[in-house]
């Protein structure tokens, strides 16, 4: 079973840049069945979904915030990540990784991590 | 955008009580859809996938029901432990849209 983390800085700047890493464990990052993911959650807000990237590096940015985000696999870490620029308090969420496991059934996000808080301020 | 709409938006019921929360989409998403429960601190925890399908390990006292635009999420006698938020996903289009969620609460 797979297990995802989340890590990086809970506090950014207006303007800057926010980054963060997830680490899988349980399992290959490198698995061509799954979709590495970032979603975020602002404060008693619903869930909106970022993006995602296979491993062989096809990825999929929300349009709403296509032109700030990029998203990275790192196979010999067994880690993804994400950026997103130009950030506001209106980025302000808690940011969850998960794997979206697709298959001939249907595609669904199978395990998350638990999620981490940043917070856009100066 | 497919548009998600989950109802109620909030519920209070008793341990023992069978309770149903309904998702409805914009547009027909055939049966792609996906049931989450969220309890507070924690990342959403996958229950249900295309629609009625239960995911490996999640007690049976769940079950979807549903296709096209109308979705239903039963849960059939609540334990303690069943009081948390719950989302609705579509999956049948990019980019995955989620329900706004429904808190069930301990009346």
């Amino acid at each position: 079973q797979l297990q995802l983390q989340e890590s990086g800085p809970g506090l950014v700047k207006p303007s800057e840049t926010l980054s963060l890493t997830c680490t899988v464990s349980g399992g290959s990052i490198s698995s061509s069945n799954y979709y590495w993911t970032w979603i975020r959650q602002p404060p008693g807000k619903g869930l909106e979904w970022i993006g995602g990237m296979y491993y062989s590096g096809n990825t999929y940015y929300n349009p709403s915030l296509n032109s700030r985000v990029t998203i990275s696999v790192d196979t010999s870490n067994n880690q993804f990540s994400l950026k997103l620029s130009s950030v506001t308090a209106a980025d302000t969420a808690v940011y969850y990784c998960a794997s979206l496991l697709s298959d001939n059934i249907s595609s669904r996000l199978d395990y998350w991590g638990q999620g981490t808080l940043v917070t856009v301020s100066s | 955008d497919i548009q998600m709409t989950q109802s109620p938006s909030s519920l209070s019921a008793s341990v023992g009580d069978r309770v149903t929360i309904t998702c409805r989409a914009s547009q027909s998403i055939s049966s792609y859809l996906n049931w989450y429960q969220q309890k507070p601190g924690k990342g959403p925890k996958l229950l249900i996938y295309a629609a009625s399908s239960l995911q490996s390990g999640v007690p049976s006292r769940f079950s979807g029901s549903g296709s096209g635009t109308d979705f239903t999420l039963t849960i059939s006698s609540l334990q303690p432990e069943d009081f948390a938020a719950y989302y609705c996903q579509q999956s049948y289009s990019t980019p995955p849209t989620f329900g706004q969620g429904t808190r069930l609460e301990i009346k």
